[in-house]
């Protein structure tokens, strides 16, 4: 199973776009990257996911090098309302081992 | 289209007593989860279920833990008997395939053991 590795924490203003990236050494062929958002009192929520290169929604982009060893996910502009803890997982679907780690904890501030 | 529902969504009991959380997936949703959060730290999953069949229960302490999902549908997590380090939030969580990446997650039960 791929560890992944993200920051504890980071602050970010309003406005700002928020990169949090993850490491991920180990990841198989055929696993994909996904990331969730949690926010206080809440379960966590499904964001993004993605195999390679760059995908984005409504919420987010998510950026996956050629190696894809590691991965970003972008919060443009955020807002007061993005303060929340970003989870990365890696696994395949239909395999997944859902293993979250501690998460990157952000907070934006105004 | 309706969440996942769980309840209560807060619960106190003294050590040694038992204790039972609920579930409600999505309709439609053959896949539930259970979920064990302890404060600062990330959802570590208890069990998987599969319709009615668990599919993996590695990490569940069978000693005092149990679940089910009778006809496929609602759960029920059970501590019995509770111990102090089991205060956490239990969380619920449902998908349409088997071990997806993608889940759809209820609000959760807070346990304070005492």
């Amino acid at each position: 199973l791929a560890k992944t590795t993200q920051p504890i924490s980071m602050d970010s203003y309003e406005g700002q776009e928020v990169n949090i990236t993850c490491s991920h050494n180990n990841i198989a062929t055929n696993d994909y990257i996904t990331w969730y958002q949690q926010f206080p009192s809440q379960g966590p929520r499904f964001i993004i996911q993605g195999y390679k290169t760059k995908v984005t929604n409504e919420v987010a982009s998510l950026f996956i090098p050629a190696d894809r060893k590691s991965s970003t996910l972008s919060l443009p502009r955020v807002s007061l309302s993005d303060t929340a803890v970003y989870y990365c997982l890696v696994g395949n679907t239909g395999g997944f081992k859902t293993i979250f780690g501690a998460g990157t904890r952000l907070f934006v501030k105004a | 289209e309706a969440g996942v529902a769980q309840s209560p969504r807060y619960k106190i009991i003294e050590k040694r007593q038992s204790v039972a959380f609920w579930c409600n997936p999505i309709s439609g949703h053959a896949t539930l989860y259970w979920y064990q959060q302890i404060l600062g730290q990330g959802p570590k999953l208890l069990i998987q279920f599969q319709n009615n069949g668990v599919v993996d229960d590695s990490q569940l302490p069978k000693d005092r833990f149990s679940a089910e999902r009778l006809k496929g549908v609602d759960s029920t997590l059970k501590i019995q008997p509770a111990k102090l380090e089991d205060s956490a939030v239990y969380l619920c969580a449902s998908s349409v395939i088997v071990s997806s990446y993608e889940q759809y997650f209820g609000p959760g039960t807070r346990l304070t053991v005492t």
